[in-house]
């Protein structure tokens, strides 16, 4: 069965910092592959999306990630973190071919300080 | 365009209610996806349909269900609700096919007493 793991549920980090948050997932097919972010009080919202080509790919507001496929990574990259940023963050993946049905990571938290 | 809306935003039932939640995609999107999102299981999904049919489905009781009508809109009903029914359902849509992005609604927060 379709997995993905976040491996930081809680990270706190001042305005400036660099972020990194890392994702996992276990599937044997192709995939394609998502960060979303849920914003205090928001609703769920795409960062960036993997479908195929470049490994790496560039989202709004400064995120981008890298596609590993050898180690099933989805790791999300931002070089300066703001205020602004402090949302949750979810991981995702979908089998190619069953687009609606994703699979969710369990979510890290990022607060970030002024 | 108009992004998705699910009504009510909230609701309070009883044990052994049931409840029916609606979603309207956006125009042009023909598959609706269900999600349940809680704090201890995070975010689960639920079911998909496509074209009025269920085309995929999670891990949950036969007491969630859910259909679409002609015009994509889609509703979710739970019969007999649990306490641990309480969670925030949320709703996305797209087009269907492959390589897609899902777009996600407000959600409708349910609390079960």
């Amino acid at each position: 069965a379709q997995s993905v793991s976040q491996h930081n549920h809680h990270v706190i980090l001042s305005e400036a910092a660099s972020l990194e948050l890392g994702c996992n997932y276990s599937y044997g097919g192709t995939v394609n592959l998502f960060w979303y972010v849920q914003y205090p009080g928001q609703h769920l919202q795409l960062l960036l999306k993997y479908f195929s080509g470049d490994p790496l790919v560039k989202g709004i507001k400064g995120f981008e990630a890298e596609f590993i496929k050898s180690k099933f990574s989805f790791n999300l990259r931002k070089p300066s973190v703001q205020w602004s940023d402090t949302a949750e963050y979810f991981c995702a993946v979908n089998a190619r071919g069953n687009t609606g049905k994703l699979i969710f990571g369990q979510g890290t938290t990022l607060q970030v300080k002024p | 365009k108009a992004g998705v809306t699910q009504t009510p935003r909230y609701l309070i039932k009883t044990r052994g209610q049931q409840v029916t939640l609606s979603c309207s995609p956006i125009s042009g999107h023909r598959s609706v996806s269900w999600y349940q999102q809680t704090p201890g299981q995070g975010l689960q999904f639920l079911f998909e349909y496509f074209s009025e049919t269920q085309r995929n489905k999670g891990n949950f009781p036969g007491r969630f269900s859910g259909r679409q009508f002609s015009n994509s809109r889609s509703e979710m009903n739970v019969s007999t609700l649990e306490l641990g029914d309480s969670a925030l359902y949320l709703c996305a849509s797209s087009y269907g096919v492959s390589q897609e992005t899902q777009y996600f609604g407000p959600g409708t927060r349910l609390l079960v007493l």
